[in-house]
């Protein structure tokens, strides 16, 4: 296990409502990222926070926004949902200027908009 | 626009068998090449390959990576169905730390 933990896992919401996921960082790791997993697709990057900071975004609306929090933990809240938002929300965690670049992952927030 | 394509989309063999899974990219300012294994859920980092070039090696499953090719190939040997998994190329690049995704390939091993 990678340490990284996120919640919930399961998420059934409507269209309109707005959303709040979580994650957990891995101890030690500064940078959080998000991502969004639709089936048979590999991950879109939504955006990465890096000491509190929003440190890069993919090309996602604003109504996908997050936040982090001093301890590192993170959030993802995205507003007005719609159908196609529904996926696999991914959080990874990394140590920024580690060198590698590696990211771990939680167990993902499976995301069910009906 | 940098990008990171993986072949095949798919595959099935049987159990026993070695398959070879290939990764390549179009990122300026390389920095790394991460391999991650994806079962039912998140994905599960394998390995981290610079342009060093060495080998990467875990029991049946090796990695390589070609500068020069720009490219990375993920071997596994005496294939298990509990290798039957989508496995995912990601490139880290030198200006950001946000991962380019390749698109994934699906391995099926057949008992």
């Amino acid at each position: 296990e990678t340490g990284v933990t996120q919640s919930p896992t399961h998420l059934i919401k409507t269209r309109g409502q707005q959303v709040t996921l979580r994650c957990s960082s891995q101890s030690g790791h500064n940078t959080v990222s998000w991502y969004q997993q639709a089936l048979g697709q590999g991950p879109q990057f939504i955006f990465q926070y890096y000491r509190e900071e929003e440190n890069g975004r993919g090309n996602f609306p604003p109504r996908f926004s997050g936040l982090q929090f001093p301890n590192y933990s993170s959030e993802l809240n995205v507003n007005a949902l719609e159908l196609d938002d529904s996926a696999l929300y991914l959080c990874a965690s990394s140590l920024a200027v580690s060198g590698s670049g590696t990211q771990y992952f939680g167990p993902g927030t499976r995301l069910t908009v009906l | 626009e940098d990008k990171v394509v993986q072949s095949p989309l798919s595959l099935v063999v049987h159990e026993g068998d070695t398959v070879t899974l290939n990764c390549s990219y179009e990122v300026t300012n390389f920095r790394s090449l991460l391999w991650y294994k994806q079962e039912k859920k998140a994905p599960t980092f394998l390995f981290m390959l610079t342009s060093s070039g060495i080998e990467k090696k875990s029991g049946r499953l090796s990695s390589i990576l070609d500068k020069k090719e720009l490219s990375s190939i993920l071997n596994i040997t005496a294939t298990q169905t509990g290798d039957s998994a989508i496995y995912l190329c990601a490139v880290v690049p030198d200006s950001n730390y946000q991962l380019i995704w390749g698109a994934g390939t699906k391995l099926i091993i057949k008992p």
